[in-house]
């Protein structure tokens, strides 16, 4: 079973419009962590926020928020105010517990319209 | 800090040819790892490290070698490369230690490899 699932291949926003990027997740674990990157079409890897499994608050970074919904198990990555320079691909990965590997979702491609 | 820096940037090697994808970091950070992106398969991992000495398998560790002789350095070792290999390497750290479980990865700049 897969770890992690993004099930939007491709999404659109226009500019300055919010959006919501999709992440489930598996585990047993109860301790466990959420993470949210970025890779624009230059290629690097950018993280943008983290969520505990023993947070209560959902996450906030800037524009970035994390919309964490334990009992569903999904994780989804909320972007304010859309920009033309969020248009990239963003990937959701999980940690386990006290476990040494990380999933990775096979990301969803965000496209910012003018 | 230069942060995770990975050589070389572009590869091109042949059918059976063997190579090293250098990484290093600079962020005395014990965890490393290398992962491996093909199109539509996000990231997988391929091994990590917890430490100098200590290495351990991922998802795909198959045709590749690693070492840690170092904290800095995590070297990922193509054998003998097949057309399969074909695809961009990244390798990233994160610190583990207490106080510190987020774990976030940073990662480095990615070496794109093309096997003919």
């Amino acid at each position: 079973a897969q770890k992690i699932t993004q099930t939007q291949p491709g999404m659109f926003v226009q500019e300055k419009e919010a959006v919501t990027l999709d992440c489930t997740y598996d585990t047993s674990d109860q301790s466990y962590g959420l993470f949210w990157y970025k890779q624009p079409s230059s290629g690097e890897m950018i993280f943008l926020i983290y969520q505990g499994s023993y947070d209560e608050q959902n996450a906030t970074e800037g524009r970035y928020s994390l919309n964490f919904q334990k009992a569903r198990k999904s994780a989804n990555l909320v972007i304010s105010a859309s920009q033309l320079g969020d248009s990239a691909m963003y990937f959701c990965a999980m940690r386990e517990g006290t476990g040494n590997q990380f999933y990775f979702g096979t990301g969803t491609s965000l496209t910012v319209i003018p | 800090n230069a942060g995770v820096t990975q050589t070389p940037k572009f590869q091109v090697l042949k059918t059976g040819q063997s190579m090293t994808l250098q990484c290093a970091q600079d962020m005395n950070h014990e965890y490393m790892s290398w992962y491996r992106q093909d199109p539509g398969m996000g990231l997988r991992l391929i091994h990590y490290s917890v430490g100098a000495g200590i290495t351990d398998q991922g998802e795909v560790p198959n045709g590749y070698n690693v070492s840690r002789s170092t904290t800095e350095d995590f070297p990922l070792r193509l054998l003998s490369a097949a057309p399969s290999q074909t695809s961009v390497y990244f390798c990233a750290s994160s610190y583990f230690g207490p106080g510190h479980s987020v774990g976030t990865q940073y990662f480095g700049p990615g070496t794109r490899l093309l096997v003919l």
